[in-house]
């Protein structure tokens, strides 16, 4: 059974980083065909793709976000990072974690994040 | 960058098809991926590579696409079928996964 579980704070200040892991279960991060991404849904709102990570360790970021971001893995924790930097309360939003091969087949449940002094 | 285009809303009677659609620059010869997406929810796939259906998903929802435009097919359209709906694609050019803008379906 394939699951994914994002954890992390659910509230930032203003110009802090936020970190939030993605633990995986059900596949290996080293799986060839598998892939990671992170997504943002601000209430209301679209979904917004951030970054992605692949199995051979290769990365790819959203265009405008790619200077705030940055993904990682481990992959004997099971465990995919993103760290976004200098957040602003136009960053609250749910951030989900997602399984990507050709397309996202699995979510986690996301983490809602609030940025407010 | 690459971006897909969705109405914003559609409208259905329940026992009739709705029809929703995805926009972007020779999206037919990318594969086309949908989401649906209720209130509090995470999102769940419910058409992959154009036209194909994950198990456990309903026969009503269909999928096509050819040329500029994406488009997902509910037949049959029942109240529970209201819901966010997200197409997204892969751009191979920047490898990002893009989304359109969603389209909220409302059966009344």
């Amino acid at each position: 059974q394939v699951t994914l579980k994002e954890s992390g704070p659910v509230l930032v200040k203003p110009t802090e980083t936020l970190t939030l892991t993605c633990t995986v279960s059900g596949f290996s991060l080293s799986n060839t065909r598998m892939g990671v991404s992170w997504i943002r849904q601000p209430p209301g709102k679209a979904l917004e793709w951030l970054a992605h990570i692949f199995s051979n360790d290769e990365k790819s970021y959203s265009t405008s976000l790619k200077p705030r971001l940055t993904i990682s893995k481990d992959t004997s924790k099971s465990q995919v990072v993103l760290t976004m930097t200098n957040m602003d309360p136009v960053d609250t939003a749910t951030y989900y974690c997602a399984r990507y091969g050709d397309y996202i087949d699995y979510w986690g449940q996301g983490t809602l994040v609030t940025v407010s002094s | 960058s690459y971006e897909l285009t969705q109405p914003p809303s559609v409208s259905v009677s329940p026992g009739q098809t709705a029809n929703i659609t995805c926009s972007g620059d020779k999206l037919g010869d990318k594969d086309a991926s949908w989401y649906q997406q209720k209130p509090g929810q995470s999102p769940v796939l419910v058409i992959y590579q154009d036209r194909k259906r994950p198990s456990g998903i309903p026969e009503r929802f269909s999928g096509s696409n050819s040329g500029n435009t994406a488009t997902l097919t509910i037949s049959g359209t029942q109240a529970m079928d209201e819901a966010d709906y997200f197409c997204q694609a892969w751009d191979s050019r920047t490898a990002s996964v893009v989304f359109g803008g969603g389209t909220k379906l409302t059966v009344l």
